[in-house]
C-alpha cells in the first residue's frame, strides 16, 4: 500500500509571506500531481509532475518533484487570500492506475 | 462542455437502502473513477474504469460496484447503504489515466442514518 503523507495538515499565513508544503510518500512513483479544494467545492487540478526534478510554476504556486526523495514541494510565494484553500497532492504507483491522495493541507492566508 | 457531472447533490438514506450516484463525463476520456472524501482522510480511491467494459477495484471498494457499459456513463451502486458509506463522492475523469490530471465533478454528499 501507498502511503501519502502532506505536512503541515494546517497552515496559517499572512499575506506576503512564502512558505512550502511538503509531501512525501512511500514507494517508487515517478508521477506526482497536486489539487486544490475551495470549501464544500470540487478538486482542481494544479500540477502534474511526470519525472525526477521537475517543475511546474503557475502565478504564485511553485511545484516541484524529487523521486529518489520520494519528496514533493509546493511553494508559496508572496501569498495572497485567494490562495486560501486545501491543497492535496497525489501519487500513482507507476502501475495498475490507481491514485492515493495525502490528507490535504488547509492553508488560511490572513492579512 | 458541461465536464464532469454527477447527480444527485445530495441524499439521504436509511440503513440498508440501495441506490446508484450517477457520473458522466463528455470530454471522451477513456479513464473514469470514483472516491470518497472523508474528513481528515483526504480521498481515497473506490472503483475505477480504463475503458468501457473494464472496471476494477481501488483503496475501499467494499460495499460499492460499478459499471462503465459507455465511455460517457460510470455509475456507482451503494448495494446496502451502511452509515460507514456516509461521506462525500466524486467522480473523475482523465484522459488515460496515470500522468494525466483528473477532472473532478461537483461531489455528491450522502448521509446515512
Amino acid at each position: 500500500e501507498l502511503k501519502v503523507e502532506q505536512n503541515p495538515l494546517f497552515l496559517s499565513m499572512q499575506e506576503g509571506k512564502n512558505y512550502t508544503i511538503y509531501c512525501n510518500y512511500s514507494t517508487t512513483s515517478d508521477r506526482l500531481y497536486w489539487y486544490r479544494q475551495d470549501p464544500g467545492k470540487s478538486l482542481e487540478s494544479l500540477f502534474v509532475l511526470l519525472s525526477n526534478g521537475a517543475v511546474k510554476q503557475e502565478g504564485r504556486l511553485m511545484a516541484s518533484l524529487d523521486t529518489k526523495a520520494r519528496l514533493s514541494t509546493l511553494h508559496i510565494t508572496a501569498a495572497v487570500h485567494d490562495l486560501s484553500a486545501t491543497y492535496f497532492c497525489a501519487v500513482d504507483m507507476n502501475t495498475g492506475n490507481q491514485f492515493y491522495f495525502g490528507t490535504g493541507t488547509s492553508l488560511t492566508v490572513i492579512p | 462542455n458541461a465536464g464532469v457531472t454527477q447527480t444527485p447533490k445530495f441524499q439521504v438514506l436509511k440503513t440498508g437502502q440501495s441506490m446508484t450516484l450517477q457520473c458522466a463525463q463528455d470530454m471522451n476520456h477513456e479513464y473514469m473513477s470514483w472516491y470518497r472524501q472523508d474528513p481528515g482522510m483526504g480521498l481515497r480511491l473506490i472503483h475505477y474504469s480504463v475503458g468501457a467494459g473494464i472496471t476494477d477495484q481501488g483503496e475501499v471498494p467494499n460495499g460499492y460496484n460499478v459499471s462503465r457499459s459507455t465511455t460517457e456513463d460510470f455509475p456507482l451502486r451503494l448495494l446496502s447503504a451502511a452509515p460507514s458509506q456516509t461521506s462525500v463522492y466524486f467522480c473523475a475523469s482523465s484522459v488515460s489515466g496515470l500522468g494525466d490530471e483528473q477532472f473532478f465533478g461537483p461531489g455528491t454528499r450522502l448521509t446515512v442514518l
